[in-house]
């Protein structure tokens, strides 16, 4: 079980926005920063938000992030059939000293 | 854009050594802490480890005392070693780039801007 906690699936229409939820706890989000990641099976895992909010080069504007408390959530908007993919949440924890992870969330385009 | 790959032995049997490398090309492994992850089938990812090419390490407390972690810069790689293996260390492998700092309220940013494709270990009897 992982210490970060996303929904196993979430799906939209094609042009349709959509919301990735990561929960956690006072040791890792709450007082930390949170990033997030694409990864499509059999492919290197693509960074797409860092420090809670923030776009690494190459990184459409579709794609953003925000934190609140110990949540983070990531929000893609105009949903293209290409970002079916599995996203997944990650933030240092303190109390445990080691990097943490969510379960990850399949995207799904209907 | 930097790009990892790992290698690997691929199937192992109980107790054995895992030793995996990472080998970084298209930029330096000078001055960057590099990392190892692995996803077990059907779980999600887990922390093992990170190494600086100064040779600093910090394991995750789950692989204290059988993980080990090093670099070699001239051959811009970077490596594991996990000990005692069993069942449960069955899983995919990867490697990553590690960038961490934190700021004036200690606050931790800590992230990985580029990733191997992953190499999956077996083990079994």
């Amino acid at each position: 079980q992982s210490v970060l906690t996303q929904p196993p699936s979430v799906s939209a229409a094609p042009g349709q926005k959509v919301i990735i939820s990561c929960s956690g706890s006072s040791s890792n989000i709450g007082n930390n920063y949170v990033s997030w990641y694409q990864h499509l099976p059999g492919s290197a895992p693509r960074l797409l938000i860092y420090d809670n909010d923030k776009r690494p080069s190459g990184i459409p504007d579709r794609f953003s992030g925000s934190k609140s408390g110990t949540s983070a959530t990531l929000a893609i908007t105009g949903l293209q059939t290409g970002d079916e993919a599995d996203y997944f949440c990650a933030s240092w924890d303190s109390s445990l000293s080691a990097a943490m992870f969510g379960g990850g969330t399949k995207l799904t385009a209907l | 854009q930097v790009q990892l790959q790992e290698s690997g032995p691929g199937l192992m049997k109980p107790s054995e050594t895992l030793s995996l490398t990472c080998t970084v090309s298209g930029g330096s492994i000078s001055t960057y802490f590099w990392i190892w992850i692995r996803q077990p089938a059907g779980k999600g990812l887990e922390f093992i480890g990170r190494v600086h090419t100064s040779g600093n390490t910090n394991y995750s407390p789950s692989f204290k005392g059988r993980v080990s972690m090093s670099v070699d810069s001239s051959k811009n790689q970077f490596s594991l070693k996990l000990t005692s293996v069993t069942a449960a260390d069955s899983a995919i492998y990867y490697c990553a780039r590690c960038l961490r700092s934190y700021d004036s309220f200690s606050r931790y940013s800590y992230y990985f801007d580029s990733w191997g494709q992953g190499t999956l270990v077996t083990v079994s009897s």
